[in-house]
């Protein structure tokens, strides 16, 4: 079966500019989770959605957000860029949801969105 | 705060050669991943290991989670140039209703032909 995808794949913005990235997850999965990854901080953990509901959520500014559909597409949003927020993007998805009670469930992470900021 | 901190950073070898990275931390998780990641792809899965002590091998990958499940090791035996990649662990917290995964920083691995 096919993937987790994102689009886009490369994306360039200038600060003060706002961003969507969008994430298709495996059929069937419900859970998305969104990571931001850099060389100095590594896997930073931004939100988790399952049905669409925000299931756990990261120490990031009010400047991300995200949303999931009925379909479990995900989408996540960075207002107002700032040149500290060039990264690659990183989105998972898990048949069940990857924070809370259960012990370990597998993530498949997609190719990420490499975003610099200008 | 729990953290991971891995060991060695950056890691070059010859290709036949055997390497162990390692992956610590002062806190206890309750579970603990290594993933794999390849220049342009997101990481991908090798290993879940759960129990303290327990030993996983995946080819010429031996994975071992620490008795007190606060530390791992990744052993590559006669490492291939296909193992170069940024190797990554990733704890699941221990306590909480939202047990998260903590991330370590990576080993970045080159094996020369």
């Amino acid at each position: 079966k096919a993937g987790v995808t994102q689009t886009p794949r490369y994306l360039i913005k200038t600060r003060g500019q706002q961003v969507t990235l969008s994430c298709s997850p495996i059929s069937g999965h419900r859970s998305v989770s969104w990571y931001q990854q850099t060389p100095g901080q590594g896997l930073q953990f931004l939100f988790e959605y399952f049905s669409e509901t925000q299931r756990n959520k990261g120490n990031f500014p009010g400047r991300f957000s995200g949303r999931q559909f009925s379909n479990s597409r995900s989408e996540m949003n960075v207002s107002t860029l700032e040149l500290g927020d060039s990264a690659l993007y990183l989105c998972a998805s898990s048949s069940l949801p990857t924070s809370g009670g259960a012990v370990y469930n597998e993530q498949f992470f997609g190719p990420g969105t490499r975003l610099t900021v200008l | 705060t729990q953290l991971l901190e891995q060991s060695p950073q950056f890691l070059s070898i010859q290709e036949g050669e055997n390497l162990t990275v390692y992956c610590n931390s002062s806190s206890v998780f309750s579970s603990l991943q290594w993933y794999r990641q390849e220049p342009g792809e997101g990481p991908v899965l090798l290993v879940t290991v759960v129990t303290g002590g327990e030993v996983k091998k995946l080819k010429r990958l031996t994975f071992q989670f620490g008795d007190a499940r606060k530390d791992s090791s990744l052993h590559i035996t006669a490492a291939q140039p296909g193992d170069t990649g940024l190797y990554l662990c990733a704890g699941r917290e221990n306590a909480g209703n939202n047990r998260k995964l903590i991330w370590g920083l990576g080993t970045s691995l080159a094996v020369n032909p």
